[in-house]
């Protein structure tokens, strides 16, 4: 069975640039998450979807980002401009709907901004 | 504010031995305390979870104990190998919310041979 889809796995770029990380949920999945995590915050959700639509962006830390999922089996979360506190994994996790099951994470992507 | 506070943040334990990681809580509306495991490299990947009805749940060597008094939760691994070792996480979540999962800042367990 496909797990949770991310890419790029790393991506390396320069402060002020603009970042897409891409996200393929388990086929079935309504629910889509995605994270980030560092060492200083550990794990934070970021924004959470429910079929298709933003239900959860408190985690949001500012206007550069945005999140979309024009589609079951997308979804992208964008950055723009990058800065150098943005350089984190950002993970995307799936589950079913209706609260409380349990989320599969794909492997993440590893950001660096330079 | 931290909701969910977890500890100890990295822990050594000899294989055998029995591996014991602690969280508390502070929102009572929470009803669902799942436990991920992280190796390098990977995402999180669910271990176990509990809801606040059940005072402890056992899946082979990973046991959850629950105190809904004391708002906290652990996770004891017993026979601990070295395969065990990566970053395991506590989190909360309440049902009305759609799985939203508070996390707690993760605990590094490393099993020694």
């Amino acid at each position: 069975d496909a797990g949770v889809i991310q890419s790029p796995r790393h991506e390396v770029t320069e402060m002020g640039q603009e970042v897409t990380l891409r996200c393929k949920p388990i086929s079935g999945h309504n629910s889509l998450f995605w994270y980030r995590q560092t060492m200083m915050r550990g794990l934070e959700l970021l924004i959470y979807f429910n079929n298709n639509v933003p239900i959860d962006d408190s985690g949001m830390p500012e206007d550069r980002f945005s999140a979309k999922m024009p589609n079951a089996s997308f979804s992208t979360l964008k950055i723009q401009p990058s800065e150098l506190r943005d350089s984190a994994v950002y993970f995307c996790a799936s589950s079913l709907p209706r609260g409380n099951q349990p989320q599969h994470f794909g492997d993440g992507t590893r950001l660096s901004i330079l | 504010q931290q909701q969910v506070k977890q500890s100890p943040q990295s822990l050594i334990v000899q294989k055998g031995g029995i591996s014991i990681i602690n969280c508390a809580y502070e929102n009572t509306a929470f009803d669902y305390f799942p436990w991920y495991q992280q190796f390098p490299g990977k995402g999180p990947a669910l271990l176990i979870a509990i809801r606040p009805d059940v005072s402890e749940k056992k899946e082979g060597r990973f046991t959850i104990s629950f105190n809904k008094s004391a708002k906290q939760f652990s996770l004891h691994i017993m026979d601990s190998q070295p395969g065990d070792s990566a970053t395991y996480f506590c989190a909360a979540s309440r049902w009305n919310q759609g799985g939203k999962l508070i996390f707690g800042q993760g605990t590094e367990l490393s099993v020694k041979p």
